[in-house]
């Protein structure tokens, strides 16, 4: 059974760089069938997402903060990353990782949920 | 741009069934969606894959209550014999090739009477 599971520091300061983690377990990171991706929440908003990645290292980003977010994947540890820099207090969220059913050029739609990880961003 | 567009809000009585719509804009009428559930203070959950066909495809365990279907540009989520834990926040998805690879729908809060 596909397990997925944020995990970071749920306090971030004002400047510096967001950084979370997504084990997956009951899924290989390098399927070809499949991108892995990060999706935030605001409190009491909706979803945004923020990019997507294939285990060859491909990436997209949502184009409101791609010039500050960076995605990484690690197969030996069936892992993958975000780095978020320069975070205000715009950026506390709840944030999900979810595994992507790849279809053609795109990287297609969630198919399976992180439980997600609040991250706050205060001095 | 894909730009997707939900209702805030619905209502419905308990054992009733609900439609809830995602509209997909102009120049995407043919693009599948996907359906989330988010109860409240969970995670989100997959639903199903509403193809450009009609057809759909659902998650695991997704109860047959749930079903999808479309019309031209509009994409529904229904939902037959209410629950209350059918109470929850719905989500649309869609996604391309475009600059925006994927987007998500505002969500529509339903309430369960």
């Amino acid at each position: 059974q596909l397990q997925m599971q944020e995990s970071g520091p749920g306090l971030v300061k004002p400047s510096e760089t967001l950084s979370l983690t997504c084990t997956v377990s009951g899924s290989s990171i390098s399927s070809s069938r499949h991108y892995w991706g990060w999706i935030r929440q605001p409190p009491g908003k909706g979803l945004e997402w923020i990019g997507s990645m294939f285990y060859s290292g491909s990436t997209f980003y949502n184009p409101s903060l791609r010039s500050r977010v960076t995605m990484s994947v690690d197969t030996s540890k069936n892992q993958f990353s975000l780095e978020l820099s320069s975070v205000t207090a715009a950026d506390t969220a709840v944030y999900y990782c979810a595994r992507h059913i790849r279809e053609r050029d795109s990287s297609g739609y969630s198919d399976s949920w992180g439980q997600g990880a609040l991250v706050t961003v205060s001095s | 741009q894909l730009v997707l567009t939900q209702s805030p809000s619905a209502s419905a009585s308990l054992g009733a069934s609900v439609k809830l719509t995602c509209t997909l804009s102009s120049g995407h009428s043919r693009y599948a969606i996907a359906w989330h559930q988010q109860q409240p203070e969970k995670g989100p959950r997959y639903l199903m894959k509403v193809n450009s066909d009609g057809s759909h495809t659902k998650g695991d365990g997704i109860p047959d209550r749930f079903s999808g279907s479309i019309s031209g540009a509009e994409r529904y989520l229904t939902i037959s014999s209410l629950q209350s834990e059918d109470e929850a926040e719905y989500y649309c998805q869609a996604w391309g090739t475009g600059i925006q690879r994927v987007v998500f729908g505002g969500g529509t809060k339903l309430t369960v009477l």
